[in-house]
């Protein structure tokens, strides 16, 4: 079974350009997550999707992120315009089911976002 | 609310030792509770999970970890530490129930350093 596929691998952009990240979730995961991993930190949830409809954005900083996940399967992530705090990895974790007691995430590799 | 608590930022233990990662939970309702394993550039791999199930949990790489609800904890332990061991180990708390959409909260993350 593939897993969780996320590009770029690895960007490097200016303070105030926009960057986009892209992820494939598992085959037949309803639900999907963007995570933002602050270097020394765990991971933090920007926002949750069930299918194409948004679950939860209460911690996405909504003025300069962006998320869609159009036709319900794959998802991008928008920062516009980025500033040095967002230099993070973000990463992108699939579920099959958010109603299942168990919850468990499907992790991809991340996209290390260095901003300079 | 939920929240985990890290008791350890760094472990070093020599190869061939017992390894123990504490970690304290807070929830309002009965939670559900993972470690995940971070190794560099690598993405989160679930090691195992308590789901009010049995209260001691094994998972992959001879990890178990013990639900104690009187004393809040989900410890992460193994009986011999192997070189490959060395990571990064989240504590992870998710509440499924109560309209919850299932939100994983990590905490701050033990670096786990194995001598040899």
């Amino acid at each position: 079974e593939a897993g969780v596929a996320q590009s770029p691998r690895y960007k490097i952009i200016e303070k105030r350009q926009s960057v986009a990240f892209w992820c494939n979730p598992i085959s037949g995961h309803a639900t999907l997550y963007w995570y933002q991993q602050i270097l020394g930190q765990g991971p933090k949830l920007l926002i949750q999707f069930q299918n194409n409809g948004v679950v939860d954005d209460s911690q996405l900083p909504k003025d300069r992120f962006s998320a869609e996940r159009l036709k319900g399967v794959d998802s991008t992530l928008k920062i516009q315009p980025a500033k040095l705090e967002d230099s993070a990895v973000y990463l992108c974790a699939s579920s099959l089911d958010n109603l299942a007691d168990s919850y468990e995430q499907y992790f991809g590799p991340g996209t290390r976002l260095t901003v300079t | 609310a939920q929240s985990v608590t890290q008791l350890d930022s760094h472990v070093s233990v020599s190869e061939g030792t017992p390894v123990l990662l504490r970690c304290n939970y807070s929830s309002s309702y009965s939670p559900s509770l993972f470690w995940y394993v971070q190794h560099p550039n690598k993405g989160l791999q679930l090691l195992l999970k308590y789901t009010s199930a049995a209260t001691l949990v094994k998972g992959i790489n001879g990890f178990e970890a013990e639900f104690k609800k009187s004393e809040t904890s989900f410890h992460l332990t193994k009986p011999s530490a192997h070189m490959s061991d060395a990571a990064e180990y989240f504590c992870v708390v998710s509440s499924p129930f109560s309209g919850n959409t299932g939100k994983l909260i990590f905490g701050q993350g033990t670096t786990l350093q194995v001598k040899p």
